[in-house]
Parts: C-alpha cells; sequence; structure tokens
C-alpha cells in the first residue's frame, strides 16, 4: 500500500510555544489528506480535512485559529498547533487519499505523532 | 460524531482462542473498515468490506457485515499473543453533499491475549 509519513514522531515542548507536525505521502499525490487526534486510551477523532491548494474543513469544535492546517502541495501536509497548552497533549495522526483512490476511497494513515506540552 | 461503538470495550482471552469484537454504527455506509493499533503506535489496517458484502475473509480474520442491523463483527481465530492491540472499526460515509465522504472511527476495543 501506499506510505505516510509523519515528522517528528514525538516532541515535548514548553507551553505557549508553537509546534509543526508534517505530513507527506510518499509515494502518492495526496489530494486530500486528514487530521485526526487521539488521546489516551480512546478512539480518532477528525480534526479536520484539506484539498490541496484550498483552506481546510474543520470539525465542529476544532478551533482552526489553534489548530492552522496548510496543503499547499499534492504530498506535503502541515498541522501548527499555535500556543501549545498541556490539554493539547495528544496523538496526532495524519491521513492521506489520492485522486485514484477508487470506489473504496482508501486513506493511508500516518504513524503519528506524539505531543507533549509541559 | 462518532459513528461507530465497539463491543466488548476490552476483551482478556488466552492464546489459541478466539476472539470476537462487535461494532454497530449509525449511518448507511460505503464500507466498513477494520484497524488495529499497538499501545502508542500508529493505525494497521486489516480489512475492508463494502456495503453490498456480508463476509470477508483474510488470514485468521473474519468480517461480516450485517447492513440491516448496521453491525459488523472481527473474528480472530487460533489467537496469539502478538495479537494484543486495540481493535478500531471505522466506518466510511457521505457526510454532506455529492462525494463528501468521511472515515469515522468507534471506540474501540482493548484486546489483551494472554500466552
Amino acid at each position: 500500500g501506499a506510505v505516510v509519513s509523519q515528522h517528528p514522531s514525538r516532541v515535548i515542548c514548553k507551553s505557549g510555544t508553537s509546534v509543526k507536525i508534517e505530513c507527506r505521502s510518499l509515494d502518492f499525490q495526496a489530494t486530500t489528506m486528514f487530521w485526526y487526534r487521539q488521546f489516551p486510551k480512546q478512539s480518532l477523532m477528525l480534526m479536520a480535512t484539506s484539498n490541496e491548494g484550498s483552506k481546510a474543513t474543520y470539525e465542529q469544535g476544532v478551533e482552526k485559529d489553534k489548530f492552522l492546517i496548510n496543503h499547499a502541495s499534492l504530498t506535503l501536509s502541515t498541522l501548527t498547533v499555535t500556543s501549545a497548552h498541556p490539554e493539547d497533549s495528544s496523538f496526532y495522526i495524519c491521513s492521506a487519499r489520492g485522486p485514484l483512490a477508487g470506489a473504496d476511497n482508501e486513506q493511508f494513515f500516518g504513524p503519528g505523532t506524539r505531543l507533549t506540552v509541559l | 460524531s462518532q459513528q461507530g461503538e465497539e463491543d466488548p470495550q476490552a476483551l482478556s482471552i488466552q492464546e489459541g482462542e478466539n476472539a470476537t469484537m462487535n461494532c454497530s454504527y449509525k449511518t448507511s455506509i460505503n464500507n466498513l473498515q477494520w484497524y488495529r493499533q499497538n499501545s502508542g503506535r500508529g493505525l494497521v489496517h486489516l480489512i475492508l468490506i463494502r456495503s453490498n458484502e456480508r463476509e470477508k475473509h483474510s488470514g485468521r480474520l473474519r468480517v461480516t457485515l450485517d447492513t440491516s442491523k448496521k453491525s459488523s463483527s472481527l473474528l480472530i481465530t487460533a489467537s496469539r499473543a502478538a495479537d494484543t492491540a486495540s481493535y478500531f472499526c471505522a466506518t466510511y460515509y457521505a457526510y454532506s453533499g455529492a462525494g463528501s465522504y468521511q472515515l469515522t472511527f468507534g471506540k474501540g476495543t482493548k484486546l489483551s491475549v494472554i500466552p
């Protein structure tokens, strides 16, 4: 299957700083990318959907000014957590879908980024 | 909002036994997928079953789908200690307008296989 990478895999930062997480599709063009958040022992919650070259669509309850998403190219999307606070500590997972996803609309998931805000 | 609900929330079995996990969902779906997640790690896609399919096999995995009951089950036969993980069902469905599909995850079942 297609490969999606995330960087960094783990980040620890101080409260008030901003953190950028990169998501790359390595062997296909991702027309749509998704960002999920997973709190400990809970399920994945979709935060936002982004299509290349256009603004991201955020799910209800997700602050777009706090979680900045940029999908400037067909292989890269970034999530920036601005002015991070301890409650933003979570596991962030990106997912990508290509233009030839087919009837199954397959999404491919990155390995996740563990964010810890002190 | 969360679409899928798995049960049980936690399951503990002996190695060699079969493990069955269930998933229920609310809306019409395009397909249903099962994923595995080891503690603190990313997702591993296990199997996808389309809305017009009733049963699918992959190795020791067997998935059923009952669209009339809006439910699915994942059976892992002859379980191994390495199967210890959380298992999530995810439904793919149109959430608004034509062409807008979303993959939504259930709460997951934490499976422990005791050697």
